[in-house]
């Protein structure tokens, strides 16, 4: 029972590129969630879904996007990336009820340059 | 008003004292409240969780929920130094679509030998 898995663990990108970071879970969970967490910050939410097909946005979507076609996978999308992305990202997956524990994956670091 | 509000800190104890941690919340309906330690450069990863009024006790850790007043702290007793992290206070609104926890920015907590 490996949790969440996070690929790539780093990356630079230049400005303009794109890329998807990577999410695995293997717990059966609902909820699947994406966070950014810039230096010194908190967690922001920028995507989540509540289930295979659905999703839904955040509190900083702009610049990026999701798609949830299995219970498992959860990837982001980063199209035309700026250096304001320049964060640690974290996916997490939760079983869905009030008392249920968020896991959280190892993390993404990611530089855009 | 922030939803979950922490002090930033940095906190220092001495090792083996007492450290307290506050957060307070603003949505009176709240269900569930979560404490979470990050070290730097890592991953959430949870410490508990309390859903009733009153203390919830761990190990060294224990955790005090108020929801008259709308607070939660997290006493960690015998400090040592593997504590000093950044702890982030997480919260379970009522009734928000995808069960999203709503995270403070989190108190850095440093233990001083």
């Amino acid at each position: 029972n490996a949790g969440v898995t996070q690929t790539p663990k780093f990356r630079i990108l230049k400005i303009g590129q794109s890329m998807t970071l990577q999410c695995t879970q293997d717990m059966n969970h609902n909820y699947m969630y994406w966070y950014r967490q810039d230096p010194g910050m908190g967690l922001k939410l920028i995507y989540y879904s509540v289930g295979a097909g659905i999703t839904d946005k955040g509190e900083v979507p702009n610049g990026y996007n999701v798609s949830r076609s299995t219970t498992e996978d959860f990837p982001l999308r980063l199209e035309l990336a700026a250096p304001s992305q320049t964060s640690v990202y974290f996916c997490a997956s939760r079983a869905g009820g009030p008392l249920d524990t968020q896991y959280f994956g190892p993390g993404t670091r990611l530089t855009v340059l | 008003q922030k939803e979950v509000e922490q002090n930033s800190g940095p906190l220092s104890v001495p090792e083996g004292a007492i450290a307290s941690l506050n957060c307070t919340y603003s949505d009176r309906g709240s269900q569930s409240f979560f404490w979470y330690r990050q070290y730097s450069g890592k991953s959430p990863e949870l410490i508990m969780f309390i859903y009733s009024n009153g203390d919830k006790e761990d190990g060294r850790f224990t955790a005090q929920l108020n929801k008259a007043s709308q607070y939660v702290s997290l006493l960690i007793r015998d400090s040592q130094p593997s504590d000093s992290a950044t702890y982030l206070c997480a919260v379970n609104p009522p009734g928000g679509g995808g069960n999203k926890l709503t995270f403070g920015t989190g108190t850095q907590l440093k233990v001083e030998l």
